[in-house]
């Protein structure tokens, strides 16, 4: 069974800081993708970054970066220069060529002015 | 580009009763994904829906099920409801046959159970 474990519940940082939220995985799948969603208190799902399993430079977008270690089974969200509209619940998933999403349970960020 | 649209927002139903909720996915997008979110559990995957037909579901039991229309919509009908089905109900849209494309949710529908 596929699962995807995020072990911290909650985790603060003060703006312009730089936090890192940890995930990580396991499925025997070696074709996969992983993504971290954010879910503001508006509650959509928002796409943050994502990074396809068989690529090992970690992806990036802009203040959002990725550590993915393939053989540890471990995709960390690094967020740099921290600010107030980051926080949010975030959430790491995994993906498989089946369609099917499969969610962590979730790290909730604040971030202090 | 308009996004994934829910309806309704809120819903209130009483145990027993049966609840349907809807999702209008991103224009071009034929993949439609259902999730519920109950508080404290995370998003649980619940149904997938492509070109009309249900190619996978999540381990939920039969009272869950639903459908998608020629348009690409989507219903989710909850049969016999149960307290525990209290939760946010999220809909995403992807591109069809294309896993690696990012499902985009919209901002879901709240079910409470009375």
């Amino acid at each position: 069974a596929q699962t995807v474990t995020q072990s911290q519940p909650e985790m603060s940082v003060q703006e312009a800081e730089t936090v890192t939220l940890s995930c990580t995985y396991d499925t025997s799948e070696s074709d996969y993708y992983l993504f971290w969603y954010k879910q503001p208190p508006s509650r959509q799902m928002i796409l943050v970054i994502r990074q396809e399993a068989y690529k090992q430079q970690n992806a990036t977008e802009n203040r959002f970066s990725v550590n993915f270690q393939k053989a540890a089974k471990s995709f960390s969200l690094k967020i740099s220069d921290s600010q107030l509209g980051d926080a949010a619940m975030y959430f790491c998933a995994l993906i498989l060529n089946t369609d099917k999403l499969i969610f962590g349970t979730g790290t909730r960020l604040q971030v202090f002015p | 580009e308009a996004g994934v649209t829910q309806s309704p927002t809120h819903l209130i139903k009483t145990r027993g009763q049966q609840a349907t909720l809807r999702c209008s996915p991103i224009s071009g997008h034929t993949s439609v994904y259902w999730y519920q979110q109950a508080l404290g559990l995370g998003l649980q995957f619940l149904l997938w829906y492509d070109e009309g037909e249900e190619r996978n579901r999540g381990n939920f039991p039969p009272r869950f099920s639903g459908r998608q229309f020629p348009n690409y919509s989507s219903e989710l009908n909850v049969n016999a409801l149960e307290l525990e089905d209290s939760a946010l109900y999220l809909c995403a849209s992807s591109l069809a046959g294309r896993y690696n494309q990012p499902q985009h949710f919209g901002d879901g529908t709240r079910l409470s159970i009375l």
